[in-house]
């Protein structure tokens, strides 16, 4: 079973800083894909970032980027220029592709609280 | 506009009662989930289906129970078996297993038990 690590409960960013979250899994498939949630206050959950295993090249979105080391198994995301809208709980999550395309769900750390200060 | 339709927002159930949580997409998705959120535990898998009238238990299916009657629902209820209710509670979908999307979530369940 796939198991997905965020070492740190809570990260405190001050506006317009860049800032970096943590995550690690444990896995013995080779093709999976990795994913960066928020949940804001609301509690929705928005999906931020995505990365497949088999891309050497890191994925950004806007302000947002991954640095994938797969020989490490480590995935975290840096927030660059933070905002105020960016503070929420962010949940690192592995999906393996081997399971029926991934369709037996989506594992998930324990999340880390980030917080921004003004 | 498409997406996944949770309700109610917030439920309330006495000790011994059996309650239903809904959930509806129009993602045309085949795979639906249902997750279990509780603070600092991240998300937990219950139960998830694949395809109408087929579904299998999560890492924490007991005391719960779902069906699958229409692509497009995906119930959950929590009975009297479940010794822990109080939760948040997280319904997803995503497509089949040759469109390689990320799962999308409703959003959410607050259960109380009073």
């Amino acid at each position: 079973a796939q198991t997905v690590t965020q070492s740190q409960p809570e990260m405190s960013v001050q506006e317009a800083e860049t800032v970096t979250l943590s995550c690690t899994y444990d896995t013995s498939e080779s093709d999976y894909y990795l994913f960066w949630y928020k949940q804001p206050p609301s509690r929705q959950m928005i999906l931020v970032i995505r990365q497949e295993a088999y891309k050497q090249q890191n994925a950004t979105e806007n302000r947002f980027s991954v640095n994938f080391q797969k020989a490490a198994k480590s995935f975290s995301l840096k927030i660059s220029d933070s905002q105020l809208g960016d503070a929420a709980m962010y949940f690192c999550a592995y999906r393996s592709e081997y399971s029926g395309g991934g369709a037996d769900g989506l594992t998930f750390g324990k999340g880390t609280h980030l917080i921004i200060q003004p | 506009d498409g997406g996944i339709t949770q309700s109610p927002k917030y439920l309330f159930r006495k000790e011994g009662q059996n309650v239903t949580l809904s959930c509806e997409q129009n993602l045309n998705h085949d795979a639906m989930y249902w997750y279990r959120q509780d603070p600092g535990q991240g998300l937990r898998l219950i139960y998830y289906s694949q395809i109408v009238n087929d579904f299998q238990k999560g890492d924490i299916a007991e005391g719960y129970s779902v069906s699958r009657e229409k692509k497009e629902s995906f119930p959950l209820t929590v009975t009297s078996a479940q010794k822990n209710p109080t939760a948040f509670y997280l319904c997803a979908s995503s497509g089949d297993r040759y469109s390689n999307t990320e799962a999308f979530f409703g959003q959410g369940t607050r259960l109380t038990v009073v």
